[in-house]
């Protein structure tokens, strides 16, 4: 069975701090992949990053990159330098490529909080 | 940029009530999906759909059915609205052509069953 869990219900730093949020998630799909999305306080869910179960090299995108460890089905979310405008309600979310596109299974989110 | 939007942005509904969710996208999107948000937690899968006059259930679509008239619109249909319905609803797309299945989400509507 699939099942995401974040940990840390929320989270805070200060301005300009780096920042990691940890997801764990449960598979016996080989092919799959975890997507990190954000939902502002407007309720508005972003699209962060996302990181393929094949590829080895943690993926990068702006300010964010993420640490991928596979054999603990661990992903963890990095934000560089952060800022007041990263709050928010961070989702990490599974797709399995054997499931049709688009069905993620979301974790229960971690609440941020950059402080200034 | 992608745009989905959602109507209408919030409702109350009456026990035993139908309501209907709408959902349009201009995207040019092949895939629509309906989430459901409940406090605190994470969004849950209950219908999408891969192509026009066709819909799949997802992981939760009991007390629901869904719409596909067109490519562009998507709609949730509560027959018999409930207490435990009471929550937020997304409505995204996404687009097969883009190979990263990246979802793009409407603005949720908040729905509260009195």
């Amino acid at each position: 069975a699939q099942r995401v869990t974040q940990v840390q219900p929320t989270g805070s730093s200060q301005w300009g701090e780096e920042v990691t949020l940890d997801c764990s998630y449960e598979t016996s799909e080989y092919f799959y992949r975890i997507f990190w999305y954000r939902q502002l306080f407007s309720g508005e869910m972003v699209f962060l990053i996302y990181q393929p179960s094949f590829d080895t090299q943690n993926q990068r995108s702006g300010r964010y990159s993420v640490v991928f460890q596979k054999s603990f089905k661990s992903i963890s979310l990095v934000i560089s330098a952060s800022q007041p405008e990263d709050s928010g309600t961070y989702f990490c979310a599974l797709s399995e490529l054997s499931y049709n596109q688009g069905k993620l299974i979301f974790g229960q989110g971690t609440k941020l909080s950059i402080k200034p | 940029e992608a745009a989905v939007t959602q109507s209408p942005r919030s409702k109350v509904a009456v026990t035993g009530g139908k309501v209907t969710l709408s959902c349009h996208q201009t995207n040019n999107h092949d895939y629509m999906y309906w989430y459901r948000q409940d406090t605190g937690h994470g969004l849950r899968l209950i219908h999408y759909s891969y192509v026009a006059d066709s819909t799949e259930k997802g992981d939760i679509p009991d007390g629901y059915k869904a719409s596909r008239p067109s490519q562009e619109n998507f709609s949730l249909i509560l027959e018999l609205a409930s207490l435990s319905q009471t929550a937020v609803y997304f409505c995204a797309s996404s687009d097969d052509r883009e190979g990263t299945e990246t979802l793009y989400f409407g603005s949720g509507t908040r729905l509260t069953v009195l």
